[in-house]
């Protein structure tokens, strides 16, 4: 079974751009969450999702977007980037529904450099 | 607010021998789920070990095994037999429901051969 698959990889952006990363979960994953990841403040929740419906959001301004689709791959959007926003991005899918506490399988995630 | 704490930002083991990462959490939920995560330098979180609150049994995988004290909100990971593939950052989380994990700060673990 292949993993969950986060593209692209590295991304170099400037301030002021807007970003979109892509993540497709485990096949039958259908939760996917996103974290962001920096030196500064560790890992941070930004959002799930499950069957296309935003579930749960983390404390993170309106800049930070997300959606999921029909097969489940999800995207994130970052508009108006700041510096701050430089971070690994991760995602992660799991077998819900409504088993709580499954465990989350990460993609290699996805380095964001705004420069 | 619940929080996870990991007070050895590094530590260091040789190769063969058993060391001990500590984490301690603060939730006033009485059922929750917690767990070790590794990343090693390709970035990628992987699963270690996944312990469930109401189970009084502390869970073990191979090598990897926990000490899961629910009264003192402790929960520290032991590695017995160190390998050099142990070598990572070690992450404990928490979470109550769906996919909202709460992370530690995380321990460099280092594996001398």
């Amino acid at each position: 079974k292949a993993g969950v698959t986060q593209t692209p990889r590295y991304l170099i952006k400037t301030r002021g751009q807007q970003v979109t990363l892509s993540c497709s979960p485990i096949s039958g994953h259908r939760s996917v969450s996103w974290y962001q990841q920096t030196p500064g403040q560790g890992l941070q929740f930004l959002f799930e999702y499950f069957s296309e419906t935003q579930r749960n959001k983390g404390n993170f301004p309106g800049r930070f977007s997300g959606r999921q689709f029909s097969n489940s791959r999800s995207e994130m959007n970052v508009s108006t980037l700041e510096l701050g926003d430089s971070a690994l991005y991760l995602c992660a899918s799991s077998s819900v529904p409504g088993r709580e506490g499954a465990p989350l399988h990460f993609g290699n995630g996805t380095r964001l450099t705004v420069t | 607010a619940q929080t996870v704490t990991q007070s050895q930002p590094e530590m260091s083991v040789q190769e063969a021998e058993t060391v001990t990462l500590s984490c301690t959490y603060d939730t006033s939920e009485s059922d929750y789920y917690l767990f070790w995560y590794k990343q090693p330098p390709s970035r990628q979180m992987i699963l270690v070990i996944r312990q469930e609150a109401y189970k009084q049994q502390n869970a073990t995988e191979n090598r990897f095994s926990v000490n899961f004290q629910k009264a003192a909100k402790s929960f520290s990971l032991k590695i017995s037999d160190s390998q050099l593939g142990d070598a990572a950052m070690y992450f404990c989380a928490y979470v109550t429901s769906g996919s909202r994990l709460t992370f530690g700060e995380g321990t460099q673990l280092t594996v001398n051969p």
